[in-house]
């Protein structure tokens, strides 16, 4: 079945320091979502992509489909407190009637 | 509007102990899931419910069991608790399962089996 993986697990990082997590699929994705989930919360939606190549951009987080549409990465510049947490890549076969799939998740961790 | 409600949000069962997660949303959503977070797995889905009166399989459904009479609530049920079932639960709910339907997540059910 499809598999969607996240590298890395963990990152810590100090405030201001840029972070980058990346989604890689075992198989082609019709499109791919990115959550985020603070310590001891649940999992909220940020944003979806579609398009192959698409780049779309939230302040400070930068998300990337890639051409294949089989991964995907979260650029965070110049990371603030506020940024801890976990964030997971969801992606969602593009045959027939597919499950969306949510991959390891990264975790991060900010120090002032 | 309070989105997704999950009850209750702590328990501890004991092995055998049965129990149901009781899943409420407000938002007219067709579609709910439960799914389950162990640390290191992300997000697992046990089952799904594509409307009132339906429900299928999921990832990993075994040892659960879910019901969905009713068309903003969705139960999980856990008819003999085993301790590999100590997890975070979470209930979800999206308007479709079209590509640009986000899930809306409720705030969690954190069980313990000893």
């Amino acid at each position: 079945g499809q598999q969607v993986m996240q590298i890395p697990q963990y990152q810590h990082v100090q405030e201001g320091e840029d972070f980058t997590t990346y989604c890689n699929s075992s198989t082609t994705l019709s499109n791919i979502q990115w959550y985020k989930q603070r310590p001891g919360g649940h999992p909220v939606f940020l944003i979806q992509l579609v398009k192959s190549g698409e780049v779309k951009k939230q302040k400070r987080l930068t998300f990337q489909f890639g051409e294949a549409k089989k991964n995907s990465s979260l650029h965070i510049t110049a990371t603030q407190t506020t940024d801890v947490g976990t964030y997971f890549c969801a992606g969602r076969g593009d045959t027939g009637f597919q499950k969306l799939v949510f991959g390891t998740g990264t975790r991060l961790l900010v120090s002032p | 509007n309070a989105g997704v409600t999950q009850t209750p949000k702590f328990r501890v069962l004991k092995t055998g102990q049965s129990m149901t997660l009781l899943c409420a949303q407000d938002m007219n959503h067709e579609y709910m899931y439960w799914y389950r977070q162990d640390p290191g797995m992300g997000l697992r889905l046990i089952h799904y419910s594509v409307g009132e009166g339906t429900t299928a399989k999921g990832e990993v459904p075994d040892g659960y069991n879910v019901s969905r009479l009713k068309k903003q609530n969705f139960l999980l049920g856990l008819e003999s608790a085993a301790p590999s079932q100590t997890s975070v639960y979470f209930c979800a709910s999206s308007y479709s399962e079209g590509r640009r339907s986000p899930l809306h997540f409720g705030n969690g059910t954190r069980l313990t089996v000893t």
